[in-house]
Parts: structure tokens; C-alpha cells; sequence
């Protein structure tokens, strides 16, 4: 089956720690992104990669990073400096074609820091 | 410019009812503008989407109205049933690569 899993589903942090989010397509996807959702605010971009080895800051990408080694691969980090962590992350791929700008949107990995 | 207003923020019609959710954007050099559909612990999934050289798009209950004067769009559900119950997104973008801009979301329910 094509698509797109992120691990883990549920995931706990202690303050200070860093965490790191998995995200990985089979779809054959150029683009990939990763969002945050909190109750209100609708889905807000962190980070976004359009090519492997090459990405870009989102409108809230402060104390979060990410790396694009490989085109099925966009793991995100959540830093101790993001003070602000608990959400639900969603992780998303589309093929950055003009003609169909869909976006392929992952199960989720909600984040709750104690 | 790059943001994207919806309401209302919540929605309760009766089965069969029709729900209307609205957006409205500023930037004019976005071309694509999806809908998008989540349940409760899932990730948002494509509902139907529309370009701005046509004014209204149906997919099987679901119709996107688009007024590109007024740069506005509306989601129409029509024949409402209980499992359309849901948060619904717009969104807008530019060309292919470009990132896409979410509204805030619209979380509908629908009564038997």
C-alpha cells in the first residue's frame, strides 16, 4: 500500500529533551511538509523540503530542525528551545506538480510533554 | 497576504441540512484552493478542489462555489448525513511547489 506513516502515534517527552518525529512516504513524492496542529489555530507549516538535501523554514520553524537525506525520509526534531511542544504533528508529501497540488497528509504523532 | 480566512469556527445542522463553510483569501496569485476533511485522531485527507477559471465544482454532495472578484470560496454540503461529521479545511497555494496556506478550520456536526 502507498503512503505515508509517521511513528510514534503517541509520544511523551520530559522538558529539556529533544524528540525526533518519523516520517516516511512510498509514494514517490519531491515535496514534504510538516505541520502543526493545536485546537483553534487550524494547521500551522514548520518546515518544508521540495528536494532531498534541500528545505525551508515555515511560518513556525523556531525551535524545530529537520534533514532530507533521502527523497522517503523528513524526520523533525523538536528542540528543548521550542517551549511550546505539545500538539498533534502531522506529516504530509505531495508531488509538487503544477496540475495537482495535493497534499498526501500522514496518521499523526501527538506530542504531550510533561 | 499569504493568509486564508474561514468561518464559521463550528457548525451544528440537522441530517439532511446544508452546511455552508467560507473562506476568503487576499493573495491573488494563489491558483489552487483545496478542501480538505479530518476525523477526530487522523490526518486532514483531499475532500475536492477547485482553479480560479471556473466558478463552482461538484463532486458527489460536496460543491465549491468560487467568486474570484470577491476572492472568496465556499464549501456546500448538500444532504448532510451524520458522517459528514467532521473538521474541514480550505486552503490556497501557488503552482505546484510552493507551500500551502490553511485556514483555521470548521468542526461540523451533524444530527440525526
Amino acid at each position: 500500500d502507498g503512503g505515508i506513516t509517521q511513528s510514534p502515534k503517541y509520544l511523551f517527552r520530559k522538558e529539556g529533551q529533544n524528540v525526533t518525529l518519523s516520517c516516511e512516504q512510498n509514494l514517490n513524492h519531491d515535496a514534504m511538509y510538516w505541520y502543526r496542529q493545536d485546537p483553534g489555530q487550524g494547521l500551522r507549516l514548520i518546515y518544508y523540503s521540495q528536494i532531498v538535501n534541500d528545505f525551508q523554514k515555515g511560518d513556525i520553524a523556531e525551535g524545530y530542525s529537520v534533514s532530507r537525506e533521502k527523497k522517503e525520509s523528513f524526520p523533525l526534531t523538536v528542540t528543548s528551545a521550542q517551549k511550546n511542544p505539545t500538539a498533534f504533528y502531522l506529516c504530509a508529501s505531495s508531488k509538487g506538480d503544477r496540475a495537482n497540488n495535493e497534499q498526501f497528509f500522514g496518521p499523526g504523532t501527538r506530542l504531550t510533554v510533561l | 497576504q499569504q493568509q486564508v480566512k474561514q468561518s464559521p469556527q463550528s457548525l451544528i445542522v440537522q441530517k439532511g441540512g446544508i452546511p455552508i463553510i467560507n473562506c476568503a483569501y487576499e493573495n491573488t496569485a494563489f491558483d489552487y484552493f483545496p478542501w480538505y476533511q479530518q476525523f477526530p485522531g487522523k490526518g486532514p485527507a483531499l475532500l475536492i478542489a477547485i482553479r480560479p477559471d471556473v466558478s463552482e465544482k461538484k463532486e458527489g454532495r460536496f460543491t465549491i462555489s468560487f467568486n474570484k472578484s470577491a476572492k472568496q470560496f465556499s464549501l456546500h454540503i448538500m444532504d448532510s448525513q451524520p458522517g459528514d461529521s467532521a473538521t474541514y479545511f480550505c486552503a490556497a497555494s501557488i503552482g505546484g511547489y510552493q507551500k500551502v496556506t490553511f485556514g483555521t478550520g470548521t468542526k461540523l456536526q451533524v444530527i440525526p
